[in-house]
Order: structure tokens, then C-alpha cells, then sequence
């Protein structure tokens, strides 16, 4: 049973340039969220996708948007990129937006923007 | 904003000793997680313990909850040199918030020494 899957694993963009980040949730899981968690801090909530929709966000600007396509495979992507938005981008799923269970987290993307 | 905070933010301890860590977090919530990170990996899930329930084991992790002091704790016992990660609560709130959503703090370092 594959875990949370998201590629690249490694990128290296230039600023303004935009970036598409992957991921494939765990089998039978069906909400997805994205993370971004910068050196040195906790993970901080991008937003979730639920049955292809945005449910809820996080206090991230609107340069960073996401999609959820009807396998429940998701995509993060950054516009305009900043230095500011090096970082690891964790992607997360569930099963079930209120269920209460456990949350598992892919390996992330190494984000670096130069 | 960070909700829970880890305390310490680094440990240091031999192989075969106890490490305890702890986590404070500041509104109401429907579960605790722990998560292991090694260095510039993704999150793996620890434990999983929900506000109705005050301790909880798996293997050589005792985890206690308490909702009237807002704190929880991690007991790692017989530390081994595998177990030097960063360990990271999350808080989650989705009876309140909608949506089921993590909250981390900044973590603690566990390094262990052989």
C-alpha cells in the first residue's frame, strides 16, 4: 500500500518564475493538504482540497493555488515566486475531511528559489 | 500562527536513557498527533491520541493528554541513536474550525548519542 506520493523531490527555480508541485494521496484517502514548512519551524497549513474543491486556506497569499482532479491526486502551484518562499512543501492526506483519524504526510518537495 | 509549543526545543541523552518531551497548545481540540521528522525528510506519524482519552502507548511511546492544562507529553523509552529526529505535535480542531486541519509548533530536537 504506497504511502503519500509528491514529486519533485529537489527543484531549484529563480524568483517570479512559477512552480507546480504533485501529489498522490494514500490509497482510500480522499482530502488532501498542503504544508509549507520553512527551516527551523513546524510545518505551517496551506490549504485542504475536498471532493475537488478548496475547503479551507491558511493565511498564504493568493500567489499560491492549488487543484484536486477527480482521482484525488492533487497539485500545488506558486506564482511570482519570492526568496522567501524556499521551503519543504509537505503534502498531507486523510481519509475524510471530518474524520478525525490520522493524517500521514508524503516525503515533501524541496523548494529552493534563487 | 503556531498553536502548539514543544518544550524543549532540544534534548541531548545517551542511548538507553528516557527522553520526555512536552507540548502546550492554547484553544480547544478533537486530537493530538506526534510526528517524527529526520533531518530534511517527510512527517511520520507517531501516535495519535483524541481529547476524550488521557494516555495512549505503541511500543516505546507513552503519550498523556491533558485538556484542562492544554498540554501533552511524548515519553520516549530506551532511546536508541535511530530515534535523533525532531518530534513535532500537532493540534487538530475540526469540530470547531469545519474542517480537519493541523496546527504544529516548532518541535523538539532529539539528538541521542551511542
Amino acid at each position: 500500500d504506497a504511502g503519500v506520493t509528491q514529486s519533485p523531490t529537489h527543484l531549484i527555480k529563480t524568483r517570479g518564475q512559477q512552480v507546480t508541485l504533485r501529489c498522490s494521496p494514500k490509497s482510500g484517502h480522499d482530502t488532501v493538504s498542503w504544508y509549507q514548512q520553512a527551516l527551523g519551524q513546524g510545518p505551517q497549513f496551506i490549504f485542504q482540497y475536498y471532493e475537488e474543491e478548496e475547503r479551507q486556506r491558511g493565511n498564504f497569499p493568493d500567489r499560491f493555488s492549488g487543484h484536486q482532479f477527480p482521482n484525488y491526486s492533487s497539485e500545488l502551484n506558486v506564482n511570482a515566486l519570492l526568496l522567501g518562499d524556499s521551503a519543504l512543501y509537505l503534502c498531507a492526506s486523510r481519509a475524510g475531511p471530518l474524520s478525525g483519524n490520522t493524517i500521514y504526510f508524503g516525503e515533501g518537495s524541496w523548494l529552493t528559489v534563487v | 500562527s503556531q498553536q502548539g509549543e514543544e518544550d524543549p526545543q532540544a534534548l541531548s541523552i545517551q542511548e538507553g536513557e528516557n527522553a520526555t518531551m512536552n507540548c502546550s497548545y492554547k484553544t480547544s481540540i478533537n486530537n493530538l498527533q506526534w510526528y517524527r521528522q529526520n533531518s530534511g525528510r517527510g512527517l511520520v506519524h507517531l501516535i495519535l491520541i483524541r481529547s476524550n482519552e488521557r494516555e495512549k502507548h505503541s511500543g516505546r511511546l507513552r503519550v498523556t493528554l491533558d485538556t484542562s492544562k492544554k498540554s501533552s507529553s511524548l515519553l520516549i523509552t530506551a532511546s536508541r541513536a535511530a530515534d535523533t529526529a525532531s518530534y513535532f505535535c500537532a493540534t487538530d480542531d475540526y469540530e470547531n474550525s469545519g474542517y480537519s486541519t493541523l496546527t504544529f509548533g516548532k518541535g523538539t530536537m532529539l539528538l541521542v548519542s551511542p
